[in-house]
């Protein structure tokens, strides 16, 4: 059974600051992974998704890269802001692609002015 | 192109009732999934459906259903409520069934059961 572990569970950063985000998942046959952002008591808002053959994924300040055999993946946040606070998710895609997607708990980011 | 949209936003209803929530995924999109959030279990996965079909579906009991319409739209049901179901329920719409493609969410409802 597919688990996927976030470290740390939660993050205060002042503004500015470039920051990583983990996401562990236990077995590396997965198909895809993907980041999502979700504020307060809102849905979930897709940032990056990442091919199992793929390394990395890249938009504006963020990047995601993913090592399969290892099970990691990581969210790098550069140069935060206020605006990026919220709770990140990271969600694990298996490789059959018939199932759903596993999520772990996320890390909540706050990002002080 | 719009989102995913979920309707309704919030919901009361009391112990023993049932209730019914909606999505419409993204134009063209076929799958539809639902899951649970609650602070204590994080996101949890309901059911998929993709062409009319429920492919998957999670650990719940059977009060949980669903279906989906031809034109993609998907409805959950909730019979006899209990406190435990306060939560909030997301769809997320993809293009093929998820876990192949990117999944899009909408804002989710937030039901809460008294």
């Amino acid at each position: 059974k597919q688990e996927v572990t976030q470290i740390p569970a939660a993050l205060s950063v002042p503004e500015g600051e470039n920051l990583v985000l983990n996401c562990s998942f236990t077995d590396s046959a997965i198909y895809n992974l993907q980041w999502f952002r979700q504020d307060p008591g809102k849905g979930l808002t897709s940032l990056l998704l990442i091919q199992s053959s793929q390394r990395e994924q890249t938009s504006g300040r963020l990047n995601a890269s993913l090592d399969k055999s290892s099970g990691r993946s990581t969210l790098y946040i550069a140069a935060s802001q206020p605006g990026d606070s919220a709770t990140y998710l990271c969600a694990v895609g298996p490789d059959t692609g018939r199932r759903a997607l596993t999520f772990g708990s996320g890390t909540r980011l706050q990002v002080q002015p | 192109k719009a989102g995913v949209t979920q309707t309704p936003r919030y919901l009361i209803k009391t112990r023993g009732q049932q209730v019914t929530l909606s999505c419409s995924p993204i134009s063209g999109h076929r799958s539809v999934s639902w899951y649970q959030q609650t602070p204590g279990q994080g996101l949890q996965f309901l059911f998929e459906y993709f062409s009319e079909t429920q492919r998957n579906k999670g650990n719940f009991p059977g009060r949980f259903s669903g279906r989906q319409f031809s034109n993609s739209r998907s409805e959950m049901n909730v019979s006899t409520l209990e406190l435990g179901d306060s939560a909030l329920y997301l769809c997320a719409s993809s293009l093929i069934p998820q876990g192949a493609t990117e999944a899009f969410f909408g804002q989710g409802t937030r039901l809460t059961v008294v």
